[in-house]
């Protein structure tokens, strides 16, 4: 099975929040990360969370982190037509070689 | 600071020709990654090299994938014999050093025809 696992759509209102969820498996992930990507482009690191922190916030972002459950969400406030991307998260564990990335999740933002 | 720089965009190959994809790091980094992303999927590890040296290659297929990355110059991943499976757009990222954050490129679309 996949080590890390997201929604495939979600669907929301410009100025509505939208919160995307991840979930993962192994218990030594050190850092979570959620990343954006907009069509035919690359990935933009979004923010990232140490896998001993609860929460984090960056202006509109919100990342909420349940460590009990292995559950990583971001909450995007008052969500603007130019969050529509897919957003992936992914976790990094103590040796930082490589990121397990979920199949990511599409944001389609209606105005 | 340029970023991850890769190059070409896109690729178009025939069955059973080969293809090169290049990557430049950002500058001051010496640890690249080597991604791909299938269509409707998340990134999957290939490869991480450092300087002249693979340190993990646990996501490379056992043939015709081959990565470097040369003392002067871009990382390199080159597929022989392509065939209509490795269609997929082909990521790179790097870092300074072991740390938590990777910068990635914009990618390589491959198509195999």
């Amino acid at each position: 099975g996949e080590d890390v696992e997201q929604s495939l759509f979600l669907s929301v209102r410009e100025g509505d929040s939208s919160v995307i969820n991840c979930t993962y498996t192994d218990s030594s992930s050190t850092y979570l990360y959620w990343y954006k990507q907009e069509p035919g482009a690359g990935l933009q690191l979004l923010t990232y969370i140490f896998s001993n922190m609860d929460m984090k916030q960056d202006q509109r972002l919100t990342v909420l982190l349940n460590k009990k459950d292995k559950h990583l969400s971001l909450r995007i406030a008052d969500t603007q037509t130019g969050d529509s991307a897919i957003y992936f998260c992914a976790e990094s564990r103590s040796n930082f070689n490589k990121f397990y990335f979920g199949s990511g999740t599409k944001l389609n933002v209606k105005p | 600071n340029a970023g991850v720089m890769q190059n070409p965009r896109h690729l178009v190959r025939r069955r059973g020709q080969e293809a090169r994809l290049r990557c430049s790091p950002m500058k001051g980094h010496s640890h690249v990654y080597w991604y791909r992303q299938l269509p409707e999927e998340g990134l999957k590890f290939m490869v991480y090299l450092q300087k002249e040296n693979i340190i993990d290659e646990s996501g490379m297929p056992k043939e015709r994938f081959s990565a470097e990355f040369p003392k002067e110059g871009p990382s390199i991943l080159r597929i022989q014999q392509v065939v209509r499976g490795d269609s997929a757009a082909y990521f790179c990222a790097s870092s300074p050093r072991t740390e938590n954050i990777q910068y990635f490129g914009a990618g390589t679309r491959l198509s195999v025809l």
